[in-house]
């Protein structure tokens, strides 16, 4: 079966543009999670859904970031008025399970800002 | 919350074994503790989880020291697929959001 797809795969944009990112979770999970990667780091949490419901947005960096999954099914991350600092590799995860389950990565959306 | 440390990077001959350690001493009763591995330009993938006991699946095992402090995965035959980077984390029992270190790079040599 599919796994998670992002798109776009690469973004640039200016800085001060609005950026809008997808994700497509494996159909049937429950949880979904977005993870940001700056370039020779870890992925950072940013924030999860339980179905439709964002239960932790702990780790969005500021209130330019916003995440939304109104189905319950795919999401979108957006970024409003994108910095340079914005530029790394965001991911999307999904799991079958609430807590503690084997979590399904997508291959991440590289956003550059110029 | 509990952390883990890794090495920064390890070398292994391809077809060799591959043990790879993980220090958590601050480690709770209720900490999972779980590996997922990075391949270059590509997300995370799950490599496999434990408790207490040692576990084994396809991919890899998973040796859990006896008073939990510390952990070693094992990739038996190392092939030029394993090059990446493998992340230990630790995981509550209800918990759900992975917390990533800086992992340990992994080199195959063919």
């Amino acid at each position: 079966g599919a796994g998670v797809s992002q798109s776009p795969r690469y973004k640039v944009a200016k800085r001060g543009q609005d950026v809008a990112l997808r994700c497509d979770p494996i159909s049937g999970h429950v949880s979904l999670f977005w993870y940001q990667q700056a370039l020779g780091q870890g992925p950072e949490f940013l924030t999860y859904f339980q179905n439709e419901a964002q239960l932790d947005k702990s780790g969005l960096p500021s209130d330019r970031f916003f995440a939304e999954r109104p189905e319950g099914s795919v999401s979108t991350l957006k970024i409003q008025r994108t910095q340079q600092e914005d530029s790394a590799v965001y991911l999307c995860a999904s799991s079958l399970r609430r807590v503690t389950g084997e979590q399904y990565f997508g291959p991440g959306t590289r956003l550059t800002v110029t | 919350d509990a952390k883990t440390t890794q090495p920064n990077s390890m070398e292994s001959n391809e077809e060799e074994p591959v043990h790879l350690p993980c220090n958590h001493s601050t480690i709770s009763g209720t900490d999972y503790i779980h590996w997922y591995r990075q391949l270059p330009s590509q997300g995370p993938e799950y490599v496999i989880h434990g408790l207490t006991s040692n576990v084994n699946n396809r991919m890899a095992s998973l040796a859990i020291a006896e008073d939990r402090k510390s952990s070693t995965l094992i990739l038996h035959r190392a092939t030029l697929r394993d090059a990446a980077v493998y992340y230990c984390i630790l995981l509550k029992a209800a918990g759900n959001k992975l917390t990533f270190g800086g992992g340990t790079r992994v080199l195959v040599k063919p």
